[in-house]
């Protein structure tokens, strides 16, 4: 089983939607969790970050963590065209050692206006 | 501020070469790493530092060296290139469970 597993896409939605994307991860006892947005042929950029079951908002995002079901997902609320990019999930693992994370393979949402 | 700080942005070796690619963070992090991105794999850890003065292995260390210089740079190392290390190297830093901060990324191709 993947650490982290996200569905690839493309996830299209239209301008105004509410975007949602889903990720799950494989480590129970894993602390914490965080969303990144890429843009082609840029770095991972820091868009939210949570910690403790429940939702967290953050302007337009709100992520989402559950962790009994082991479930983490990021709702883009209002979308745009240039919210456009790929979104990593990444989850730092109990059995990892540091602070190092572990990276899903990233979903790819499209927004046409 | 610079935050994460990489060179070269683009390389292209000869299969057999060396090289070493440079990483510096401005930011008092403790952490740092050294990620690979290649299409369909996404980022996968080759090493990090957790503090000054230790590294460890991540999931694709095989190839590569690292040397955590002090606390600002982190070097990784290529001591003979090969094709299947063409790919894009993403260094980033952080605080203990804090998010990262990335660089902009080195393009290397291996030929």
């Amino acid at each position: 089983q993947k650490e982290v597993e996200q569905n690839s896409g493309p996830l299209s939605v239209p301008e105004g939607a509410i975007a949602s994307l889903n990720c799950t991860y494989s480590d129970r006892g894993s602390q914490s969790f965080f969303w990144y947005r890429q843009y082609s042929g840029k770095s991972p950029e820091l868009i939210m970050s949570i910690y403790s079951n429940g939702d967290k908002e953050d302007g337009r995002f709100t992520a989402q963590l559950n962790k009994a079901s082991q479930y983490v997902s990021l709702l883009i609320r209002d979308s745009q065209p240039s919210d456009s990019a790929t979104y990593l999930c990444a989850v730092t693992p109990l059995r990892q050692a540091g602070t190092a994370l572990i990276f899903g393979k990233g979903t790819t949402l499209s927004v046409s206006s | 501020n610079a935050g994460v700080t990489q060179t070269p942005k683009f390389q292209v070796l000869k299969t057999g070469q060396s090289m070493t690619l440079q990483c510096a963070q401005d930011m008092n992090h403790n952490s740092m790493y050294w990620y690979r991105q290649d299409p369909g794999m996404g980022l996968r850890l080759i090493y990090y530092s957790a503090s000054e003065g230790t590294t460890d292995k991540g999931e694709v260390p095989n190839g590569y060296n690292v040397s955590r210089l002090n606390k600002r740079e982190f070097s990784l190392r290529l001591e003979s290139a090969a094709p299947s290390q063409t790919s894009v190297y993403f260094c980033a830093s952080s605080e203990t469970n804090y998010g990262y901060t990335f660089g902009s990324g080195t393009r290397l191709t291996v030929v």
